[in-house]
């Protein structure tokens, strides 16, 4: 049973392009969370999503930011029109229950 | 709103010795899970151990072991003859009804040979 796989490990964009991150999450769990990593600080929750639902997106920011978790493929976090800011570590998790989470290896936007 | 604190910003101990990793919580509800997570340098959230609130044993998983006071909203991770390979980045995370977790800003061991 594969682990929770993200996509791209890097990605580089430069400011005003689009960011979409990428989360295909073990198999059989249903739930998808998604988190971001500042340097130095800890993961801060984004948003919650159950298949074609969202569940709790109170993490994300107004603007700019999205999530979706379609009927079929991964879950997306689309970050339009990137700042400097944006830069940070994106992490997946996936989980059948809320008795634990597992997370991808995450991926690592930077803003140019 | 749950908070999570982890006041030590870095801790070191010497290889085979015991370490204690401090934290704190706050929050409302009973029923709720506390967790450890290891972030090696590879950046992957490594799973390290679990407490369920309602369980007034502390959680065990080989050389690590947890002092739950439910009361005093603490949770410590205790790392018994401690090796090179736990050097790392540890977080202390809370998990509630909605199922999210929230983090502390983690704690950087380092383990010296």
């Amino acid at each position: 049973n594969a682990g929770v796989m993200q996509n791209p490990r890097h990605l580089v964009r430069r400011r005003g392009q689009e960011a979409r991150l990428r989360c295909s999450p073990m198999k059989g769990h249903s739930h998808v969370y998604w988190y971001r990593q500042l340097p130095e600080e800890g993961l801060k929750f984004m948003v919650y999503l159950q298949k074609e639902n969202i569940i709790d997106e109170s993490g994300m920011p107004k603007e700019r930011f999205s999530a979706e978790f379609p009927k079929e493929g991964p879950s997306i976090l689309r970050i339009q029109q990137v700042v400097r800011g944006d830069s940070a570590a994106y992490f997946c998790a996936s989980s059948p229950d809320r008795a634990e989470a597992f997370f991808g290896q995450g991926t690592r936007l930077t803003v140019v | 709103a749950q908070t999570v604190t982890q006041s030590q910003p870095e801790m070191s101990v010497q290889e085979a010795e015991t370490v204690t990793l401090s934290c704190t919580y706050d929050t409302s509800e009973s029923d709720y899970y506390l967790f450890w997570y290891k972030q090696p340098p590879s950046r992957q959230m490594i799973l390290v151990i679990r407490q369920e609130a309602y369980k007034q044993q502390n959680a065990t998983e080989n050389r690590f072991s947890v002092n739950f006071q439910k009361a005093a909203k603490s949770f410590s991770l205790k790392i018994s003859d401690s090796q090179l390979g736990d050097a790392a980045m540890y977080f202390c995370a809370y998990g509630g009804a909605n199922s999210k977790l929230t983090f502390g800003k983690g704690i950087t061991l380092s383990v010296r040979p």
